[in-house]
């Protein structure tokens, strides 16, 4: 079955500065990528997604990039802010099952 | 994007008892996930429940452990039976819009088990 590594762990950036998070997937046949953000206290909230007919995919400061040769993608927020401090979660699906990542502490400092 | 409640929020339950949790979708949905998460840890699935069938379960979860009921298209019940202590975790469903992939999830139910 698919399996879904990320890194890095925890990330501590400071305000203003880029983030990036990074997945891999090890099942070919996976060709729906979404990244959840999930805040202390509250459920997963879908912040942007990718397909695998799709390289890139932008909406305002957040995109996501997806390299289906080398079955990894990317997360990658721009001019953070200390609202984006939260546990952020990739995953793969092939077959209406997604498989979660392990997931990245985001820190945002001001 | 539809949007999901759960009941209860959170609960402290004894173990060798047993917890249902509800979730309530606000659009009919073919598609309902229920999740476990454990304290720091990533999201597990536990089952994947459809309307007018079985629930099927994923390597790890059992029926009887977690009986699942999905009596209309936009509810459905999560049920942890005989609790122990590891049953401690926040649980959450989801649900799938119609033909894309995408899940929106519930708000989680925190459940722990002294």
């Amino acid at each position: 079955g698919e399996n879904v590594e990320q890194h890095p762990s925890t990330l501590s950036v400071q305000e203003g500065d880029s983030a990036v998070i990074k997945c891999t997937y090890s099942d070919s046949a996976s060709n729906y990528f979404p990244w959840y953000k999930q805040e202390l206290g509250k459920g997963p909230q879908l912040i942007i997604d990718i397909r695998s007919n799709v390289g890139e995919k932008k909406d305002q400061r957040i995109a996501v990039t997806l390299n289906k040769t080398a079955k990894h993608f990317s997360l990658h927020i721009t001019e953070t802010q200390p609202e984006d401090s939260a546990v952020y979660f990739c995953a793969a699906t092939g077959f209406q099952k997604l498989v979660f990542g392990t997931g990245t502490r985001l820190l945002v400092s001001p | 994007s539809a949007v999901i409640s759960q009941k209860p929020s959170r609960d402290i339950c004894q173990r060798g008892t047993s917890l249902t949790i509800q979730c309530q979708v606000d659009s009919q949905v073919t598609m309902m996930f229920w999740y476990r998460q454990q304290p720091g840890q990533s999201l597990t699935l536990i089952a994947t429940a459809n309307q007018g069938s079985e629930a099927t379960y994923e390597s790890g979860f059992v029926i009887d452990k977690f009986p699942i009921s999905r009596p209309n298209l936009t509810f459905s019940t999560l049920t942890v039976s005989n609790m122990s202590p590891e049953d401690s975790s926040i649980y959450l469903c989801s649900v799938e819009e119609e033909g894309t992939y995408e899940q929106y999830f519930g708000p989680g139910t925190r459940l722990t088990v002294t």
